[in-house]
């Protein structure tokens, strides 16, 4: 069974691009779908999107991806930035984009299988 | 978007009890919904897929039905180890998630 770990800043400023890395141990992130998940303090799960990757095991690279309506002009996943990562990025950020956000390896069919354990990302001045 | 409506928000019973939560689609999903149990400071771990298939490892007593815009959890026997929040998602067209039903000990 794979592993899942968050990393990145812990704090950004608002306006700018919150970037966030999962990286996977326990098996290879090609021809599989990886997830980014959202949630505020106190309140519910919100879906970001997904990356399917394509590739081989010694070269993934990113495939299709599908993000949320609500966030799709801000969002970017994609794979790397090295072997068994992939990444997230959501520009023009603010206070409403601080939450845990979690990384987690989605079924093809879109319920998420695992989940990292989430890193809480603040958006402050 | 697809709205899902999770009832009640709050739960108390007690150990032994028999539970139900309810998770509603704002439009019909066939059977794409699954069940997850979060704790305080975790991420949420998967249940219960394709509304009623049971995740490998989880406890029998847990089980889902459903089709179309009404979904069930139930739990038949509550164990100590139950009391948490559980959210309903469904992965029909984008994913959305319901509110999230807190299980608390009555």
């Amino acid at each position: 069974q794979v592993q899942l770990q968050e990393s990145g800043p812990r704090l950004v400023k608002p306006s700018e691009t919150l970037s966030l890395t999962c990286s996977v141990s326990g098996g290879s992130i090609s021809s599989d779908y990886w997830s980014w998940i959202r949630q505020p303090a106190g309140k519910g799960l919100e879906w970001i999107g997904r990356i399917y990757t394509s590739g081989t095991d010694y070269n993934p690279s990113s495939g299709s991806t599908n993000y949320n309506p609500s966030l799709k002009s801000r969002v970017t996943m994609s794979v790397g930035p090295s072997k068994n990562q992939f990444s997230l990025k959501l520009n023009s950020v603010t206070a409403a984009d601080t939450a845990v956000y979690y990384c987690a390896r989605e079924a093809p069919e879109g319920f998420g299988e695992q989940w990292g354990q989430g890193t809480l990302v603040t958006v402050s001045s | 978007d697809i709205q899902m409506t999770q009832s009640p928000s709050t739960l108390s019973a007690s150990v032994g009890d028999r539970v139900t939560i309810t998770c509603r689609a704002s439009q019909s999903i066939s059977g794409w919904l699954a069940w997850y149990q979060q704790k305080p400071g975790k991420a949420p771990k998967l249940l219960i897929y394709k509304a009623s298939s049971l995740e490998s490892g989880v406890p029998s007593r847990f089980s889902g039905s459903g089709s179309g815009t009404e979904f069930t959890l139930t739990i038949s026997s509550l164990q100590p180890d139950d009391f948490a929040t559980y959210y309903c998602q469904q992965y029909h067209g984008f994913s959305t998630f319901g509110q999230g039903t807190k299980l608390e000990i009555k």
